[in-house]
């Protein structure tokens, strides 16, 4: 079992709808978890990250994590089709053996259609 | 802004070449990371760092070595490239303790022939 595991998609959402990123995780004594954006060709920027339960708001986007299920999820409101991209999960697993390590997701693509 | 520069966006070399990467940070990052993105495989972790000439072995380190002589400066050494070694290579940087976040530079694609 992979340790960050990622929808792998392609997902396609219509122009105004909310795009729904999934994400689970082995390590229950995960601390912080990650959303990355990655456009094609391009090196993978920060969205944002989260580190407690519940919800956690920046602009369209909202982070959600619960770590009694082990999941975080990533909602873009007002899909746009600059949001076409392949969006990576990461996660702080502490049973690496450091705890400085993030380990990814293999990413969704995302196509936002006009 | 944090800011990470890698020293080539597109390298092609000849197997058995000896293939240096650079990565430079401003931004006084104690942590910097090596990563390769592969179609499928996602990004996995060669080598990090967390201080001058310290380094640590990720998920994948085989073929490759690293240096990081100074704060500012994390090489990827590539000792006899292969083939296999055709891929995008991802620098990164962050600080410790402050959600570890990860900043990414604009990458290297590597062409093994």
């Amino acid at each position: 079992q992979k340790e960050v595991e990622q929808n792998s998609g392609p997902l396609s959402v219509p122009e105004g709808a909310i795009a729904s990123l999934n994400c689970t995780y082995s390590d229950r004594g995960s601390q912080s978890f990650f959303w990355y954006r990655q456009y094609s060709g391009k090196s993978p920027e920060l969205i944002m990250f989260i580190y407690s339960n519940g919800d956690k708001e920046d602009g369209r986007f909202t982070a959600q994590l619960n770590k009694a299920s082990q999941y975080v999820s990533l909602l873009i409101r007002d899909s746009q089709p600059s949001d076409s991209a392949t969006y990576l999960c990461a996660v702080l697993l502490l049973s690496s053996g450091s705890a400085r390590q993030l380990t990814f997701g293999s990413g969704t693509q995302l196509t936002v259609l006009p | 802004d944090v800011k990470v520069t890698q020293s080539s966006r597109y390298l092609v070399k000849r197997t058995g070449e000896k293939v240096f990467l650079e990565c430079v940070q401003d931004m006084d990052h104690e942590n910097m990371f090596w990563y390769r993105q592969d179609p499928g495989l996602g990004l996995r972790l060669i080598y990090f760092s967390y201080d001058v000439k310290m380094k640590e072995k990720g998920d994948i380190p085989e073929g490759y070595s690293v240096s990081r002589e100074k704060k500012e400066r994390f090489s990827l050494i590539l000792e006899s490239a292969s083939t296999n070694q055709t891929s995008m290579y991802l620098c990164a940087s962050s600080l410790p303790y402050v959600g570890e976040t990860q900043y990414f530079g604009p990458g290297t694609r590597l062409l093994v022939l």
